[in-house]
């Protein structure tokens, strides 16, 4: 089946900096990618639909110039979050699919990050 | 608006056991179902999905859904829980008009020996 991967799997950083997550069709190219935020306990948020080429479409509530979305090809998507404070850690996951839709998605592991 | 409610945030059976995992919607417009599963340090895998066609839904690993329109229900089943299915079920609906896609909060299953 299709495989999505993220690097890094888990990452620490300062108060200040900024993070940069990949996310990867690893065996078929992705016209979209979606961005996910899950908390403790709670269930995956929508943060930002990615289209190859094209700027992201964020949702509500959520600051694109804080959270950067490039998806300069179609087997890769960066997200960067920048200036991190703690309040943005939190696990990442980032999902690809085939046809565009929201129909079939194939899910990234995740990335965990802490924010110092 | 849409909506999802996955009622139960923890549930324990035994193995062996039947499984269910219950979930109700909210949908203004027809809706897609889905059924989603996460183990620890993977990926959300998905599986079964409800599209309009048939409404008991059969998916992977011996689990099935049944659509229910008139109790906005799409509960998840299984005959006989294995240790391996010990994991985070998720019940998501997506609007197929709106392509809006909403996650519920999670039930995580715990299979007892």
């Amino acid at each position: 089946g299709a495989v999505v991967s993220q690097h890094p799997s888990w990452v620490i950083c300062k108060s200040g900096t900024s993070v940069k997550i990949e996310c990867r069709s690893l065996d078929f190219q992705a016209t979209t990618m979606f961005w996910y935020r899950q908390f403790p306990k709670q269930s995956l948020m929508l943060m930002a639909t990615s289209n190859e080429g094209s700027k992201a479409t964020y949702e509500q509530g959520v600051e694109k110039d804080k959270f950067l979305i490039n998806h300069a090809s179609l087997t890769l998507s960066t997200l960067t979050v920048t200036s991190a404070h703690p309040e943005d850690s939190s696990f990442y996951i980032c999902s690809a699919t085939l046809t565009g839709g929201l129909e079939t998605q194939y899910f990234g592991p995740g990335t965990r990050l802490l924010v110092l | 608006a849409q909506s999802v409610t996955q009622l139960d945030s923890h549930v324990s059976v035994s193995e062996g056991t039947p499984v269910l995992l219950r979930c109700n919607y909210s949908s203004s417009y027809s809706p897609s179902l889905f059924w989603y599963v996460q183990h620890p340090n993977k990926g959300l895998q998905l599986l079964l999905k409800y599209t309009s066609a048939a409404t008991l839904v059969k998916g992977i690993n011996g689990f099935e859904a049944e659509f229910k329109k008139s109790e906005t229900s799409f509960h998840l089943t299984k005959p006989s829980a294995h240790m391996s299915d010990a994991a985070e079920y998720f019940c998501v609906v997506s609007d197929q008009r709106n392509d809006k896609i909403i996650f519920g909060k999670g039930t995580r299953l715990h299979i007892l020996p």
